[in-house]
Formats: C-alpha cells, sequence, structure tokens
C-alpha cells in the first residue's frame, strides 16, 4: 500500500523568504503523480503543484517549485518569496497511473507566513 | 459557476434528521468523491464513482448513502448521524483516463461544514 509522510506538522516563514516543506512517499509503483494542495483557513483545497514520475523535470508554478527526487522517494516544494495569503495547510498526495482513483494523502504541514 | 460546488456551506442536525449534501462539477470529469476531515485526522476518502458508478466504499457506516445520478452530480444522503460524524465533508471531480494535461488530478469543492447535535 502507498503511504505520504509529512515530517513536519508546523512551519513558520518571514515575508518574503523561502521556505521548503518535504514529504516523503512509498511506493513499489513506478508510474505516478505527486500533487501539492493547499488548504487556507477559508478551506477550499486548491492544487498548487502536479508532478509526473517519468518526468525528470522538477514542475514549477510561479514562485511554487518542486524537488522530486524519484530514487528517494521524495517530493519537497519551495515556496519563494513567501506571502501572507500562503499561509494554510498544505497537503502532498499521491495517486497511482495504474487505474485506481485513489488519492493518497499526507497529514499535512500547517504553514503560517509573519510579516 | 465554475469549478466545483457544494451545498450548503453549513449544516446543523439532529441525530434524529435526515438530511441531504449536494455535489456539482461543471468541468466535464468523469469521476466524483467525497472525502471526510477531521481536526487532527488526514483527509479520509469515503465513496468514489466513476461514470455514475461506484468504484470504492471505504468501509463507511450504513448512515451515509450516496447517489450519484449522473456524472455531473452527487449527493450524500445522512441520516441517523452520531456526533461523532461532525466533520468537513468535501467533494472532488477528476478526468480518470486520457490524455489531458489536467488527467487524473482531484479538484475540490469548498466543503460542507456538518454538526450533528
Amino acid at each position: 500500500a502507498q503511504t505520504v509522510t509529512q515530517s513536519q506538522p508546523e512551519m513558520s516563514v518571514q515575508e518574503a523568504e523561502t521556505v521548503t516543506l518535504s514529504c516523503t512517499y512509498d511506493t513499489s509503483e513506478n508510474n505516478y503523480y505527486l500533487f501539492w494542495y493547499k488548504q487556507p483557513p477559508s478551506r477550499q483545497m486548491i492544487l498548487v503543484i502536479r508532478q509526473e514520475a517519468y518526468k525528470q523535470q522538477n514542475a514549477t508554478e510561479n514562485r511554487f517549485s518542486v524537488n522530486f527526487q524519484k530514487a528517494a522517494k521524495s517530493f519537497s516544494l519551495k515556496i519563494s518569496d513567501s506571502q501572507l495569503g500562503d499561509t494554510a495547510m498544505y497537503f502532498c498526495a499521491f495517486k497511482t497511473r495504474s487505474g485506481s482513483e485513489k488519492l493518497v494523502f499526507g497529514k499535512g504541514t500547517k504553514l503560517t507566513v509573519n510579516p | 459557476e465554475t469549478g466545483v460546488t457544494q451545498t450548503p456551506r453549513h449544516l446543523v442536525m439532529g441525530m434524529t434528521n435526515k438530511k441531504s449534501l449536494k455535489c456539482e462539477q461543471h468541468l466535464g470529469h468523469n469521476a466524483m468523491y467525497w472525502y471526510k476531515q477531521s481536526a487532527k485526522k488526514p483527509l479520509e476518502l469515503m465513496f468514489v464513482y466513476n461514470f455514475k458508478e461506484q468504484t470504492e466504499n471505504n468501509s463507511v457506516p450504513s448512515r451515509f448513502s450516496p447517489e450519484c445520478p449522473n456524472s455531473s452530480h452527487l449527493f450524500l444522503h445522512l441520516h441517523t448521524l452520531q456526533p461523532e460524524d461532525s466533520a468537513l465533508y468535501l467533494c472532488a471531480s477528476s478526468q480518470e483516463g486520457g490524455l489531458a494535461w489536467h488527467t487524473d488530478t482531484q479538484y475540490f469543492g469548498p466543503g460542507t461544514r456538518l454538526t450533528v447535535l
């Protein structure tokens, strides 16, 4: 069974600085997707970034980028130039491409951006 | 409306009530999901529907009854709930299979905050 581990329950960062959230996963699959979702205090879960395992290039979306290390089964999220609006719960998630619709989530990291 | 919508946003019910949660997706997706999010617990997948057929029931008690009349609408019927069922209920949808860039990516609604008294 696949598992996703986020080892940092809470983190904080100063506005305009850079922060990295860690995520590791366990799977025997070779073809899969990895995601970072953001859930602000207003509750709606929003997709931040997505990575396909067969792609070696790390995904980037504006200030958000990932460091995908397939051999180490690591998928960290880097937020550059942190903004107050980045304050949220961040969830790492895994999905196999083998036909299951299931998305496996980590427990989340609560990020607070301080002014 | 765009994306995934859920109604109501807040619901308070007694243990003997019957109520329903509604989810609608405007993304043309073929799969829909119900999740339960409780404080200090990981997100729990409850049900999965793919092309209106239920493909996953994650050992959910029978007091929760899903209904998927078509690929755009998903309901969760609630009856004789317990206080421990109080949680945020999230609906999501995705396009499973295919070659579009967003394939296999779940998009979430805003959730219904349920309180059972």
